[in-house]
């Protein structure tokens, strides 16, 4: 069965500090892991498409990495802007249609 | 780009009544629309997909006619709760996505459904 597990499932730290977000994945076959951006009481937005072992996308303060098992969301020197709950989800090669997300990493970045 | 509109944002409605929740891709054709419920601190659950002008594939468990899905155009898709209970009090969203399995889905910003 395809799975998700995010962790740490809070994280706070002070601006400027940098630190990074894991997503461990469990699929049959990988099509693609997502990255989203979950302020609350909104939508996920998305921010970057991992697709083979060895890639790695950036977007300003933030960049992804991908291996075999897990991804890993680095965030270089945060601001409190960038507070939100960041979500993995993992779509099958065999059902392209389906993402399977994991429950999220609650980040506070303080002043 | 690539802006999903769900409306309504928050809907309070007695028991026994039906919710129409609308959602709308309003600058890209969204070829396949989804949607999602999720329950605090949980991870977002899959409900159902939907093609424009075919009928909807729900997943194990959620049933049909308790939720209808209308996908009448390349750019709206509907959410109906039939009947509605406490039970299915949650934050409803839709998403949307452009061509095939390689494009990410594009997420409204959800709806706060109430039962009381």
């Amino acid at each position: 069965e395809d799975q998700v597990t995010q962790s740490p499932e809070a994280l706070r730290l002070q601006e400027g500090e940098s630190s990074s977000l894991n997503c461990s994945y469990t699929v049959s076959g990988l099509r693609g892991l997502f990255w989203y951006r979950q302020d609350p009481g909104k939508g996920p937005e998305f921010l970057f498409t991992l697709y083979s072992a060895g890639e790695e996308k950036e977007k300003e303060r933030l960049k992804a990495t991908l291996t075999k098992k897990e991804s890993f969301l680095h965030i270089t020197a945060p601001k409190p802007e960038d507070s939100a709950t960041y979500l993995c989800a993992v779509q099958d090669l065999y059902n392209t249609d389906k993402l399977i997300f994991g429950t999220g990493t609650r980040l506070q970045v303080f002043p | 780009g690539a802006v999903v509109s769900q409306h309504p944002s928050w809907v309070i409605c007695k028991s026994g009544t039906s919710v129409k929740i609308e959602c709308r891709s309003l600058d890209f054709q969204a070829t396949t629309m989804f949607w999602y419920r999720q329950f605090p601190k949980q991870s977002l659950m899959l409900m159902a997909t939907s093609n424009e002008g075919s009928k909807a594939t729900y997943e194990q468990g959620v049933e049909k006619d308790k939720f209808l899905i209308n996908h009448a155009s390349l750019t709206l898709s509907t959410l109906t709760v039939t009947s509605a209970h406490p039970e299915d009090s949650s934050f409803y969203i839709c998403s949307a996505r452009s061509g095939g399995g390689d494009q990410p889905q594009h997420f409204g910003d959800g709806t706060r459904l109430s039962i009381l």
